[in-house]
Formats: C-alpha cells, sequence, structure tokens
C-alpha cells in the first residue's frame, strides 16, 4: 500500500530558528504539493511541483519559505527564520498527472503531516 | 483560504443515521473529490467525481458531482461511530491547483 510519508511527525522550535520539512512521494507520481492546515485558514496551498519542476507557489511568503525537489523522491520545504505565526500542521500530497498510469488521475495523496509549533 | 462553501460546518448525529453534506462554488470545477481526515492523520481520499451528473459509491459512502459542475454531495448512509472525522470536499479545474472546502466535522454518538 503506497503511501506519502513525511518527516518530522512534529517540530517544536524557537523563533528564528530555520525549519525544515521532508516529503516522500508515491513512487510513479509527478506532482508534489506542499499545504498548511490552520483552524482559521483551513488547507491553504503552499507551492506544487510537475516533474520536479516548481509550478506554482504564490501561497508561500517567498522572504522566508522556500520549497525544493532534489530528486523523485525528496520534496523539501524549509522556513527561515520561523515566526510564531507559522505554526500549523504542514501536508504534502502527490498525484499523478497523466490518464494513464496507476492511481487515480487528477487527485491527491496526503501524507500524515508535519505539526509545526514555533515558540 | 477556501473559495468552496461547505455546509453543514458540523453535524451531531446518532448511529445509524444517514448524513448528507454538500459543496457550492461560484466556479466550475472538471473534478471534485471527497476527503476525511481523522485527528493526527492527513486527508485520505474517499471518492473521486470526473464528469457532470456522475454518481459514485465507496461502501456507505455515496457522492454526486452536480449538473452545472458548481457542487457535489456526499452521503453517508447508516452511520457508524467511525464515520466521525472532518469531511472535505476539493474541487479542481485545469490545474493542479485543488481548492477545498472548510469541512463538515461530524460527530456519531453511539
Amino acid at each position: 500500500d503506497a503511501r506519502v510519508t513525511q518527516t518530522p511527525r512534529h517540530k517544536v522550535t524557537e523563533m528564528g530558528q530555520e525549519v525544515t520539512m521532508r516529503c516522500q512521494p508515491i513512487l510513479g507520481h509527478n506532482t508534489v504539493f506542499w499545504y498548511r492546515q490552520t483552524m482559521m485558514q483551513g488547507l491553504e496551498l503552499l507551492a506544487y511541483f510537475r516533474n520536479r519542476a516548481p509550478l506554482d507557489d504564490s501561497g508561500m511568503p517567498k522572504d522566508r519559505f522556500s520549497a525544493e525537489m532534489p530528486d523523485a523522491t525528496l520534496a523539501t520545504l524549509k522556513i527561515q527564520p520561523s515566526e510564531p505565526r507559522d505554526s500549523a500542521v504542514y501536508f504534502c500530497a502527490s498525484g499523478l498527472d497523466e490518464k494513464t498510469g496507476t492511481g487515480l488521475p487528477d487527485t491527491q495523496y496526503f501524507g500524515p503531516g508535519t505539526r509545526l509549533t514555533v515558540l | 483560504g477556501q473559495q468552496l462553501n461547505q455546509s453543514p460546518q458540523s453535524m451531531f448525529i446518532q448511529e445509524g443515521e444517514d448524513v448528507s453534506m454538500n459543496c457550492t462554488s461560484s466556479s466550475i470545477f472538471n473534478t471534485w473529490l471527497w476527503y476525511k481526515q481523522e485527528p493526527g492523520e492527513g486527508p485520505v481520499l474517499l471518492i473521486a467525481l470526473y464528469k457532470a451528473g456522475e454518481l459514485t459509491s465507496n461502501g456507505r459512502l455515496t457522492a454526486q458531482f452536480g449538473i452545472t459542475r458548481k457542487d457535489s454531495f456526499l452521503n453517508i448512509s447508516a452511520s457508524i461511530p467511525s464515520d466521525v472525522g472532518i469531511y472535505f470536499c476539493a474541487g479542481r479545474y485545469n490545474n493542479n491547483d485543488m481548492r477545498f472546502g472548510a469541512g463538515t466535522r461530524l460527530t456519531v454518538k453511539p
């Protein structure tokens, strides 16, 4: 049963520190998404990649957030410096942007999330 | 933030009752998805809909893609305690920008 994995599951840090979250998409998927979930805003799309190329990161605060895909099996989301308002659950999701192949097209499969607390 | 209106925001029902929730939008979508999220976990895909008017079931769950392509409905029949969670709708048009509803929090009393 293929799943998206995320590490760490929980992170507590102090304001000003750098935070790096990692995601391993489902093997064979060619799209990766980063979301942030808070009680106030719900699920917000931060960035997404297709075939490792960033397609849209307009939802991301550029001055402190950065998202990369060093290879097809790893996506990272980095916050530097972190602020208390960044406290949230960060989800990675992967999908298949084709009408063929395994898995449902046009859908996204979510990881378990990283719960970030910035003090 | 969300661009889909999902209702109701929360539901408290008795085990065995049927549940209905819906999502509406001012925009049309090509794909409607329904997810369930349990505490401490990511959303899990329940049902995917690809055509206007499509009706799809997954066990006790049934979802429909509205004819206008601006809405979708999810029904759960004969609810059980493990149905507890937050149900999200999501709509997608022509790119990978998925829009999510705010969620319907379902509580089932045994």
